[in-house]
């Protein structure tokens, strides 16, 4: 119940394309999820993040969608440029686990120029 | 956002030694963590380091083995005790900002001979 399912595994996309990473959750105590982007040799860097009273957050070329009803969100990333190639992480946390994060297995995303 | 540094960046070590790694963030923070990423991996969660107490360790991991010091609230170390080759990993430390907002450091890339 502690897990947090992303797929797909590896993305490969034309510039400009839009790349969906897709995240299913299972412990409806989870109240805040959030979206970390990793480059190679590097920290996990925060991107963006939502908490399940809204169904839509944007920001910049970056979007979340959350239903809450099916416990899925996804990242939406507009525009795609090879600079956003990197590996994300969906994560999520809630109250009920002292506020732990709880990572998806990651999405490797290759944007081609 | 917190600026995390976190020493050594990287280290290659012979198995049967200790290795300490320190975390040191740019401001006072309440809740600091230690995570695990095994090549190509996701990051699974060591311990959380509480500041005058010991350190909550997850399912999996044990104090002789990952021992933790937080002496205030901006330090923390990490110790890889008795490494093996099974213990190459890069380790990251992280801290919580505001109510759940948590943010990662660079890391510490550890290849164990």
């Amino acid at each position: 119940q502690q897990q947090v399912k992303q797929s797909p595994q590896s993305l490969i996309v034309q510039k400009g394309g839009i790349p969906i990473i897709n995240c299913a959750y299972e412990n409806t105590a989870f109240d805040y999820f959030p979206w970390y982007q990793q480059f190679p040799g590097k920290g996990p860097a925060l991107l963006i993040a939502i908490r399940p009273d809204v169904s839509e957050k944007k920001e910049g070329r970056f979007t979340i969608s959350f239903n809450k009803s099916a416990k899925q969100f996804s990242l939406h990333i507009m525009d795609s440029q090879p600079g956003d190639s990197a590996t994300y992480f969906c994560a999520a946390s809630g109250s009920g686990n002292t506020g732990k994060l709880i990572f998806g297995q990651g999405t490797t995303l290759q944007v081609k120029p | 956002s917190a600026v995390i540094s976190q020493k050594p960046s990287r280290d290659i070590c012979q198995r049967g030694t200790s290795l300490t790694i320190q975390c040191q963030v740019d401001s006072q923070v309440t809740m600091m963590f230690w995570y695990r990423q095994q090549p190509g991996q996701s990051l699974t969660l060591i311990a959380t380091a509480n500041q005058g107490s010991e350190a909550t360790y997850e399912s999996g991991f044990v104090i002789d083995k990952f021992p933790i010091s937080r002496p205030n609230l901006t330090f923390s170390t990490l110790t890889v005790s008795n490494m093996s080759p099974e213990d190459s990993s890069i380790y990251l430390c992280s801290v919580r900002q505001g109510q759940e907002t948590q943010y990662f450091g660079p890391g510490t890339r550890l290849l164990v001979l």
